[in-house]
């Protein structure tokens, strides 16, 4: 089974809406962590956030911000006035204290940004 | 320099031939980790190894080894490559003390098998 699912394979989005990349894990292990990394046409991973499984505060840096929400098993992304420069590929991603922090990866969300 | 270096960058390589990718990090870290990426499949893992005496297979390791020569160095070997090994790889490392810690990536290897 999935341990993570990002159910969006691809979003398009004009530039300057906003745009939420949805995360959905799985776990039945009460200490977990959760990431969001970014992959520009560039290729490599570039980490954005973590969240342990105890601190459900949302959180925003700029125009990004992250929903965690244990109720609904998610951790969704929200990019604000979205800009050309946030095409990529973001993967969520789970790691668990019972598996001895293997990292567990969705299958990516993959945005472009129409000028 | 890169924290975690993955050499090298690009390779193209016959059906049969064996091939290794070498990964090194200087982050000082204890645990080490193989993945290969597909359109549409996101990142697997292949192999990881908590310290240098310790190697588990991950989710696809068939047709993969892997050498923990050092803290530093994990290679990833392909035997005998067949087609479908062509992907993108990415090496990472975490630190094994805390558990709240993200995964470093190097750049990626990408392999092409013809």
């Amino acid at each position: 089974a999935q341990k993570v699912t990002q159910a969006q394979t691809e979003i398009s989005v004009v530039e300057k809406e906003d745009v939420t990349l949805d995360c959905v894990y799985e776990t039945r292990d009460t200490t977990y962590y959760l990431f969001w990394y970014k992959q520009p046409p560039s290729g490599e991973l570039v980490f954005l956030i973590r969240r342990n499984s105890f601190d459900e505060q949302n959180e925003i840096s700029g125009r990004y911000s992250w929903n965690f929400q244990k109720s609904t098993s998610s951790f969704n992304f929200t990019i604000t006035a979205s800009q050309v420069v946030d095409s990529a590929v973001y993967f969520c991603a789970l790691s668990e204290a019972i598996t001895g922090n293997q990292f567990y990866f969705g299958t990516g969300t993959s945005l472009t940004v129409i000028p | 320099d890169a924290d975690v270096t993955q050499t090298p960058r690009n390779r193209i390589t016959k059906t049969g031939k064996r091939i290794m990718l070498e990964c090194s990090q200087t982050k000082g870290h204890d645990r080490m980790y193989w993945y290969r990426q597909d359109p549409g499949l996101g990142l697997r893992l292949i192999y990881y190894s908590f310290d240098v005496k310790d190697i588990n297979k991950g989710e696809i390791s068939d047709g993969y080894s892997v050498s923990r020569q050092a803290q530093a160095k994990f290679s990833l070997s392909l035997e005998s490559a067949i087609p479908n090994q062509t992907a993108l790889y990415f090496c990472a490392t975490s630190d094994g003390d805390s558990l709240n810690t993200e995964a470093f990536f190097g750049q990626g290897t990408r392999l092409t098998v013809v």
